[in-house]
């Protein structure tokens, strides 16, 4: 499966604990994205890479959350000291910058903070 | 600050019929525009992407058409079947970054 792939794929907490998730892109994408998504509402930007650096940050990306892409190839999102505000779906995916600019996303790491 | 308006919320239709979902947008400064479906629970699942320069994209019995100066695009899906029930996104890319809409939540009933 050449897909974007992301896991874990569930992730229950409790509030103040770290979570982290995975990303792996389509192996001949260049770009990087993160989202997050809450129920009922479309995904809000959080963060994206060229390679391995990481290009812009949204306002949603509080000091709490870190994103790295060390070797331009896979991602991490860590979340510090979780709070129940937090529990939503963090969608990653990738896109080829010469291309049409056509994001393709994975399934999503849903996280539940108690 | 762009904006991403999706009506209507909800349709429920009977298997067979043709429907039009709706997508508005504030800035017409767009590079793309991509529409995307979403079962409950899954991730998104990219159906039809409009470059800016573009007025419509057609695959299968989907077809999506884009007014960039009017701030407007609209999905069209042929002949519904129950498979189609789920959430479409619609979404706009803005320099690096796409902002959706809150999506229209399908349903097809048997």
């Amino acid at each position: 499966d050449t897909g974007v792939s992301q896991d874990p794929r569930h992730k229950i907490t409790k509030r103040g604990q770290n979570v982290t998730f995975r990303c792996d892109p389509i192996s001949e994408h260049n770009r990087l994205y993160w989202y997050r998504q809450t129920l009922g509402q479309g995904p809000e930007f959080l963060t994206y890479f060229q390679n391995e650096a990481q290009l812009e940050k949204s306002r949603l990306l509080s000091d709490r959350f870190s994103a790295e892409r060390p070797k331009g190839s896979f991602s991490t999102l860590e979340i510090q000291r979780t709070e129940q505000g937090d529990s939503a779906m963090y969608l990653c995916a990738s896109s080829f910058q010469q291309n049409t600019g056509e994001l393709f996303f994975g399934e999503g790491s849903r996280l539940t903070v108690l | 600050k762009q904006e991403v308006t999706q009506i209507p919320a909800a349709l429920s239709v009977p298997e067979g019929e043709n429907l039009v979902l709706n997508c508005s947008f504030t800035d017409s400064a767009i590079y793309n525009l991509q529409w995307f479906r979403q079962d409950p629970g899954k991730g998104l699942t990219s159906l039809l992407l409009i470059q800016s320069s573009q007025r419509e994209q057609t695959s299968g019995r989907l077809n999506a058409s884009l007014d960039k100066s009017s701030g407007r695009s609209t999905l069209y899906i042929a002949a519904s079947q129950p498979g189609d029930s789920a959430t479409y996104l619609c979404a706009v890319a803005s320099g690096s970054r796409l902002t959706f809409g809150e999506g229209t939540q399908l349903t097809v009933n048997p």
